[in-house]
């Protein structure tokens, strides 16, 4: 099983802002089938990126993902207030797939 | 536009076994390429895959749950079920059902259901 793990574990920043996710894998990620989602407090979780850097339908260009093998990142360029959420990367490129265990992403 | 919704009992007794249903809108299960899945997510923690079934019904259960459930689904309803036997107070959690397929990561998701397991 591969496991995922996600830095930092909380990221604080303000709107304008910059944001780095990283997600490491303990195993190369087949055919970099890597994938990251966005959670609000009460919601699913929102698929923002698959194949470690296409963008899901409707999502915004502020956020891109990049990376491939063992090292992932989703970069959000300038933050908008809707985007302080949870969020986490998973692999679906082997059996079973697995998720990190999320960045939270909060208001500075 | 697709649609998922999870129903279901939101309170299980210890031991007993947890049944879900997640009824599908805006198109068919038995549609390929696509599978559709069963996740959950403990109060205040992150995302477990449970397993999965196929539009022809193929199944896939995950290690740690394989002894547990059973995913099946009616085509004539458009629904898909999961099964969690001798459930615990670990079970605990917001179950979740989502599209799938493979080499295609979960896109659409349900809106979640609060199962709560206790006496």
């Amino acid at each position: 099983e591969i496991v995922l793990t996600q830095s930092p574990g909380t990221l604080s920043l303000s709107p304008g802002e910059r944001a780095t996710l990283s997600c490491r894998a303990s195993q190369s990620v087949s055919s970099d089938y890597l994938a990251w989602y966005q959670q609000k407090p009460g919601q699913a979780p929102r698929l923002l990126i698959y194949g470690a850097s296409s963008r899901a339908t409707a999502i915004p260009d502020r956020f891109r993902g990049s990376g491939s093998g063992t090292d992932f990142t989703l970069i959000i360029s300038r933050l908008e207030p809707e985007d302080f959420a949870v969020y986490y990367c998973q692999q679906y490129g082997s059996a079973p797939r697995t998720f990190g265990q999320g960045t939270k992403l909060e208001i500075k | 536009q697709l649609q998922l919704q999870e129903s279901g009992p939101g309170l299980v007794k210890p031991s007993e076994t947890l049944s879900l249903t997640c009824s599908v809108s805006g198109g068919s299960i038995s549609s390929s390429p696509y599978w559709w899945g069963w996740l959950r997510q403990p109060p205040g923690k992150g995302l477990e895959w449970i397993g999965s079934i196929s539009y022809s019904g193929t199944t896939y259960y995950t290690p740690s749950f394989k002894s547990r459930i059973t995913i099946s689904y009616d085509t004539s309803k458009n629904q898909v079920s999961l099964k969690l036997t001798s459930v615990s107070a670990a079970d605990t959690a917001v179950y979740y059902c989502a599209r799938l397929g493979l080499g295609l990561p979960f896109d659409y998701w349900g809106q979640g259901i609060l199962v709560t397991v206790s006496s």
